[in-house]
């Protein structure tokens, strides 16, 4: 199956410091992307849907200014926690839509473990 | 609104033994249901799906899952458990609307086989 990178894959920073993460789709082009956060023993849930080229959608009660994504290109999404807390520590994880593929088939990244001191 | 509902977090079986991971849903249109599994430090690959027509649906690896709307229920199940099937999976439902559907997942269910 098509195959989507992270990184970093662990990240550990300082409260009040801000963190990127990327998110690449390495044999296709993924106009979707989307960002998950998974706490322990809990759901993947949903942060926000990226478009290329376009704004990205936040879920209800996600910050998007705490949780800034940019989708710059086909191949490649962000998300900054910025001014991260403890509190945002947590599983990150991305996930990009193939539009080659099979209807709403999503290719997930290996996520990002951040750990915010 | 659509949701998954995961029983057991935790599901141990022999190597040999058959598996079954259930999945109950949630949803006011048909639903179109997924399992993905997770490998450790891997993204989640997708194992099968449903979306419309025979409601059982064979994925990878020698696992299926039956469609029963009776039920609401998607379980997973293989007949013979595999040593490298120890991981863990998620069941998810298409929540429709919107520009972009989007997959709402369960919390998941950590499978470990034993020898």
């Amino acid at each position: 199956g098509a195959v989507v990178s992270q990184h970093p894959s662990r990240v550990i920073c300082k409260s009040g410091t801000s963190v990127k993460i990327e998110c690449r789709s390495l044999d296709f082009q993924a106009t979707t992307m989307f960002w998950y956060r998974q706490f322990p023993k809990q759901s993947l849930m949903l942060m926000a849907t990226s478009n290329e080229g376009s704004k990205a959608t936040y879920e209800q009660g996600v910050e998007k200014d705490k949780f800034l994504i940019n989708h710059a290109s086909l191949t490649l999404s962000t998300l900054t926690v910025t001014s991260a807390h403890p509190e945002d520590s947590s599983f990150y994880i991305c996930s990009a839509r193939d539009p080659g593929a099979l209807t709403d088939t999503q290719y997930f990244g290996p996520g990002t473990r951040l750990t915010v001191l | 609104a659509q949701s998954v509902t995961q029983l057991g977090s935790h599901v141990s079986v022999s190597e040999g033994a058959l598996v079954l991971l259930r999945c109950n849903y949630s949803s006011s249109v048909p639903p179109y249901l997924f399992w993905y599994v997770q490998y450790p430090n891997q993204g989640l690959q997708l194992l099968l799906k449903y979306t419309t027509g025979a409601t059982l649906v064979k994925g990878i690896n020698g696992f299926e899952a039956e469609f029963k709307k009776s039920e609401t229920s998607f379980h997973l199940t293989k007949p013979s458990a595999h040593m490298s099937d120890a991981a863990e999976y998620f069941c998810a439902v298409r929540s429709l609307g919107g520009a972009t559907n989007k997959l709402i997942f369960g919390t998941g269910t950590l499978l470990a086989v034993q020898p």
